[in-house]
């Protein structure tokens, strides 16, 4: 069975530019997260699908946005990049939202210049 | 106040010592409480998972957990250089949000 699969691996874009990355779960998961990680913050959560519902959400601003698609890839949008969005972000899968372990992708690494 | 806290180390131990990880978490209402382990430049992985106070084993890893003292811990017994890691505790509170800590960097030396 293939694992999550994340693309792009590396992105370099500038301020205020927007940015989109993909997600594609573990066949039968259908429970998609996304988390932000950097040095100083480690792991943090923005947001949670399920379903195509957005079903938590994270301490992030509104230019953090995701979606999820029936077939429960997921994709996450930032707008107006700014220079401390700069991080690893990774993506995670479940089977649903009683199982409560998550398998990780190699998430995206991102720049902003 | 973070939601969960780790001592980001680095923490050396030689090879075939024991070395403890330890994590505090801040609500006290957290049921679920989990290890993960992340090589450089890779994602994290689960290893333990614990959700009722007292010892867990599994291998060389013991999870620890103590909830009225809202304090979870690992411990790798016999530790090898493949060990060598980031150790990421993360705990679940509220409906399905898992928070975590920034991390614990081990280095184990041959």
């Amino acid at each position: 069975k293939a694992g999550v699969t994340q693309t792009p691996r590396y992105l370099i874009k500038t301020r205020g530019q927007q940015v989109t990355l993909s997600c594609s779960p573990i066949s039968g998961h259908r429970s998609v997260s996304w988390y932000q990680q950097t040095p100083g913050q480690g792991l943090q959560f923005l947001f949670e699908y399920f379903s195509e519902t957005q079903r938590n959400k994270g301490n992030f601003p509104g230019r953090f946005s995701g979606r999820q698609f029936s077939n429960s890839r997921s994709e996450m949008n930032v707008s107006t990049l700014e220079l401390g969005d700069s991080a690893l972000y990774l993506c995670a899968s479940r089977t649903g939202q009683s199982n409560e372990k998550l398998f990780f992708g190699s998430g995206t690494q991102l720049s902003v210049l | 106040q973070k939601e969960v806290e780790q001592n980001s180390g680095p923490l050396s131990v030689p090879e075939g010592a024991i070395a403890s990880l330890n994590c505090t978490y801040s609500d006290r209402v957290s049921q679920s409480f989990f290890w993960y382990r992340q090589y450089s430049g890779k994602s994290p992985e689960l290893i333990m998972s614990i959700y009722s106070n007292g010892d867990k084993e599994d291998g060389r890893f013991t999870a620890q957990l103590n909830k009225a003292s809202q304090y979870v811990s690992l411990l790798i017994r016999d530790s090898q250089p493949s060990d060598s890691a980031t150790y990421l505790c993360a705990v679940k509170a509220g409906a399905n949000n898992l928070f975590f800590g920034t991390g614990t960097r081990l280095t184990v030396i041959p």
